[in-house]
């Protein structure tokens, strides 16, 4: 059974900074790996999509990396802005189903 | 594209009462997905459908939830009778299907459930 990690749990950063975002998951035979963005009260927002065969996904500030080897991904964000305050998912579907497992999330606090 | 559709987005209900949540996935996607996310966790896969087969229940507490799909494509999900354990946020999502290029997840809005 798939089992998806992030750490950290909250993380709180001044404006500007670059940040990385970690996640690890047990089962290395996923298809791809997805991060989200949540704000309070609302649904998730799909962020990056990483196919299994890719190793980085970039869009704007965002750039997701994918090592199925060590069953790792991480998500960096360029010169951080308030505006990127929210919780940050990670999710990979494996198994015949394609079930798609959660971390708990990463809840990222950027100060002006 | 309009993006998936959930309603209602509150409820508030006594315990042992029953509810109901609707979902309208994106046009042309064949997986939904019906997951449960309690404050400070991540979403939890409730159950998974491939047009209007289950393929996956095995966290669905069935003594209590229900979930179809009419016509591969309408979702609702029931808790028949709620507990206050159940008090979360119900989350519908999407993809187009199962190859690995389409198992890009949508997520709707979100219902929050408060059981009292």
């Amino acid at each position: 059974k798939q089992e998806v990690t992030q750490i950290p749990a909250a993380l709180s950063v001044p404006e500007g900074e670059n940040l990385v975002l970690n996640c690890s998951f047990t089962d290395s035979a996923i298809y791809n790996l997805q991060w989200f963005r949540q704000d309070p009260g609302k649904g998730l927002t799909s962020l990056l999509l990483i196919q299994s065969s890719q190793r980085e996904q970039t869009s704007g500030r965002l750039n997701a990396s994918l090592d199925k080897s060590s069953g790792r991904s991480t998500l960096y964000i360029a010169a951080s802005q308030p505006g990127d305050s929210a919780t940050y998912l990670c999710a990979a579907p494996s198994g015949s189903a394609r079930q798609l497992t959660f971390g708990s999330g990463t809840q990222l606090t950027v100060l002006p | 594209e309009a993006g998936v559709a959930q309603s209602p987005r509150y409820k508030i209900i006594e315990k042992r009462q029953s509810v109901a949540f609707w979902c309208n996935p994106i046009s042309g996607h064949a997986t939904l997905y019906w997951y449960q996310q309690i404050l400070g966790q991540g979403p939890k896969l409730l159950i998974q459908f491939q047009n209007n087969g289950v393929v996956d229940d095995s966290q669905l507490p069935k003594d209590r939830f229900s979930a179809e799909r009419l016509k591969g494509v309408d979702s609702t999900l029931k808790i028949q009778p709620a507990k206050l354990e159940d008090s979360a946020v119900y989350l519908c999502a999407s993809s187009l299907g199962w190859t690995n290029r389409d198992t890009e997840a949508f997520f709707g809005q979100g219902t929050r459930l408060t059981v009292v």
